[in-house]
């Protein structure tokens, strides 16, 4: 199992409808998660992070699932703008490697 | 503040010849990651430093890759020589080596090897 998967993509989705993804981690072990975005061309930047409890950014939700071993964004009222790539980050633990899922690409249609 | 700087932002070289690639990590940080990133292979971490000291280099390709970081203020990722098959973005990031920190990324270096 790789260590951190996610679906590829690209999701195409409409202006406005709420769009969902996942991503699985093979460490039991991880303690931190992050969403990460990156725009084209563009180096990665923290979206937000996902806390044990599930938090909320705006129209972006995190939540995190230890027993199933994965973490999920859900982004209302989509945008244009969130066209992008979205990148699954954990945190390995007690070394602090960070390692990243390879992106979720997200189209925003007009 | 200034942020993760890398050098050079882009650059295209020879097969064979040497390429290094600079990062200076933001200032009070002390874990700092090479990554590499391609179409095919997304974003690849090479090798990481705690404190200076490099932790773990499994990801490093073979031995034409070599890091280094003499001090806390630079890295270089150093390729030698340097093939077709290494053109890629470089990406320097750095972090504070607490639980839940922010992992800050330069713009990377765009690297093309011909």
């Amino acid at each position: 199992r790789k260590e951190v998967e996610q679906d590829p993509g690209p999701f195409n989705v409409p202006e406005g409808a709420t769009v969902a993804f996942n991503c699985t981690y093979s460490n039991s072990a991880s303690q931190s998660f992050f969403w990460y975005r990156q725009d084209c061309r563009k180096e990665p930047k923290l979206l937000m992070s996902v806390y044990s409890s599930g938090n909320e950014d705006g129209r972006f939700t995190a939540q995190l699932n230890r027993a199933s071993q994965y973490i999920s964004l859900l982004i209302r009222d989509s945008k244009l703008s969130d066209s992008a790539t979205y990148l699954c980050v954990v945190n390995w633990g007690r070394d602090d490697k960070i390692i990243f899922g390879k992106g979720t690409r997200l189209h925003i249609l007009p | 503040d200034a942020g993760v700087i890398q050098s050079p932002r882009h650059e295209v070289t020879e097969m064979g010849q040497e390429v290094t690639l600079r990062c200076k990590p933001i200032s009070g940080h002390n874990s700092l990651f090479w990554y590499r990133q391609t179409m095919m292979r997304g974003l690849e971490l090479l090798i990481y430093f705690n404190n200076n000291v490099p932790i773990d280099d499994s990801g490093m390709p073979e031995d034409r890759f070599s890091a280094k970081m003499p001090n806390a203020s630079f890295s270089t990722l150093k390729i030698q020589p340097s093939e077709p098959r290494d053109s890629a973005v470089y990406f320097c990031a750095s972090t504070r080596r607490t639980q839940g920190n922010t992992i800050y990324f330069g713009e990377g270096s765009w690297l093309t090897v011909v």
